[in-house]
């Protein structure tokens, strides 16, 4: 059974820093896709970004860019110029594309805040 | 906005009870995915549906049962309710027929069981 563990629960920044919350994940499959979600207090789970592992380019949205170390099985999250509207839950996911197992496998989440 | 809907948006049950839950898919989706946050945690997989048959199943009791129509929405059920049922439930919404979906979540519906 695959695992995800993100170290961090809570993390706070200076607004216009930049931030980088950590992840790491256990699995015996090679073929896999991640993703960083984030839930703000409204509480809505929303994508921020989403890696497939057999592509070696880290994954970039915007501000938001991942660093995928596939061998460490590790999956950061790098925020830069933080905002405001960034304060919130990242939760980092993991997901087999292996039909009848494409549940989202989530960590237990990093507190974000955001520092006027 | 994802596109995803979920109703209601608050419930308060006692225990014992039983209570449906109700999931709109985003337009051309054809699968749903069920997921229980407890408070201060990640959400855990309950059950996926896809072309309304199940498609996966997380560890969870046979009380929690779900259904989907032929619309692509999704009914999740919880009989004999317990107090520790009470959560935040999420559904997500996703292509299906590609096995690199994306799944996109709703507001969620939080359950309160007094």
């Amino acid at each position: 059974a695959q695992t995800v563990t993100q170290s961090q629960p809570e993390m706070s920044v200076q607004e216009a820093e930049t931030v980088t919350l950590s992840c790491t994940y256990d699995t015996s499959e090679n073929n896999y896709y991640l993703f960083w979600y984030k839930q703000p207090p409204s509480r809505q789970m929303i994508l921020v970004i989403r890696q497939e592992a057999y592509k070696q380019q880290n994954a970039t949205e915007n501000r938001f860019s991942v660093n995928f170390q596939k061998a460490a099985k590790s999956f950061s999250l790098k925020i830069s110029d933080s905002q405001l509207g960034d304060t919130a839950m990242y939760f980092c996911a993991f997901m087999s594309p292996n039909f009848g197992n494409e549940k989202l496998t989530f960590g237990t989440g990093t507190r974000l805040t955001i520092i006027p | 906005e994802t596109g995803v809907t979920q109703s209601p948006t608050h419930l308060i049950k006692t225990r014992g009870q039983q209570v449906t839950l109700r999931c709109s898919s985003q337009s051309g989706h054809n699968t749903v995915s069920w997921y229980q946050q407890a408070l201060g945690q990640g959400p855990q997989f309950i059950f996926q549906y896809y072309r309304e048959e199940e498609n996966g199943r997380g560890n969870f009791p046979p009380r929690f049962s779900g259904l989907q129509f032929p619309n692509y929405s999704s009914e999740l059920n919880v009989n004999a309710l317990e107090l520790d049922d009470s959560a935040l439930y999420l559904c997500a919404s996703s292509l299906g027929d590609d096995r690199e979906d994306t799944q996109y979540f709703g507001p969620g519906t939080r359950l309160t069981v007094l």
